[in-house]
């Protein structure tokens, strides 16, 4: 999607290994998300962040670190990557908090991640 | 519990036709709900949002209804086309927690459109 770009786009992984993953914007929008997505369940929010160097807790953050040093980038980290973090990894963005009605609420195209 | 329900799982119909799919949530405070599109391999792009007040809203050939008093909503797709293929998940924003009202994914249903 135009204005935001996650790398890499697929990666295969052992059990054990540190992965980081990266979205990037060109909108200088404030708030950032990162999501994964699972077969038979809706997105689930995992950290998000609302500003450089402010981040919180989403739902399922166990195992998951991130980062915001730039307000163009937000780096999502395995510490320690596991099998049940197999999954497809989504960033999303948006200019305003996500308590008020936001169509500026766009998701990049994906990391496909896979640990063996 | 804060949850969104849709149906069916999955659904297969011919180019031109209509077809409908449900969505159902339990989320309280209700602030907004929308329809999402996410083709394979694609993040998901929206369709549609809808206020407590608002009862349908149209996308082109897409139509949503919201009838909060029952928390039921609907997606309607007219003279489906092939490239209606994708997953369409339903999104309900609200739950208020701390100040924030969070994003509730259901599962999506999955329609394949064919020729």
């Amino acid at each position: 999607d135009a204005g935001i770009t996650q790398s890499p786009r697929h990666k295969v992984t052992e059990t054990g290994t540190p992965v980081t993953l990266r979205c990037h914007q060109t909108e200088n929008h404030r708030y950032m998300y990162w999501y994964r997505q699972d077969p038979g369940h809706g997105l689930r929010l995992i950290h998000y962040s609302y500003g450089v160097k402010d981040t919180d807790k989403g739902e399922v953050s166990d195992g998951y670190s991130v980062s915001r040093s730039k307000t163009e980038d937000f780096l999502l980290t395995l510490e320690s990557a596991t099998s049940s973090q197999t999954s497809v990894y989504f960033c999303a963005i948006s200019s305003i908090a996500r308590e008020r009605n936001s169509y500026g609420y766009t998701f990049g195209s994906g990391t496909r991640l896979t640990v063996v | 519990k804060n949850q969104v329900e849709q149906s069916p799982q999955s659904l297969i119909i011919l180019e031109g036709k209509n077809c409908t799919l449900q969505c159902n949530y339990t989320v309280s405070p209700f602030s907004n709900l929308r329809w999402y599109k996410q083709d394979t391999g694609r993040g998901p792009v929206s369709l549609t949002i809808m206020t407590f007040s608002e009862n349908t809203k149209s996308n082109g050939r897409y139509t949503a209804t919201l009838d909060a008093d029952t928390k039921q909503s609907s997606l309607h797709i007219t003279a489906s086309q092939l490239s209606d293929s994708a997953s369409y998940i339903c999104v309900v924003s609200g739950g208020l927690s701390g100040g924030y009202n969070k994003l509730i994914f259901g599962a999506g249903t999955r329609l394949a459109v064919h020729p």
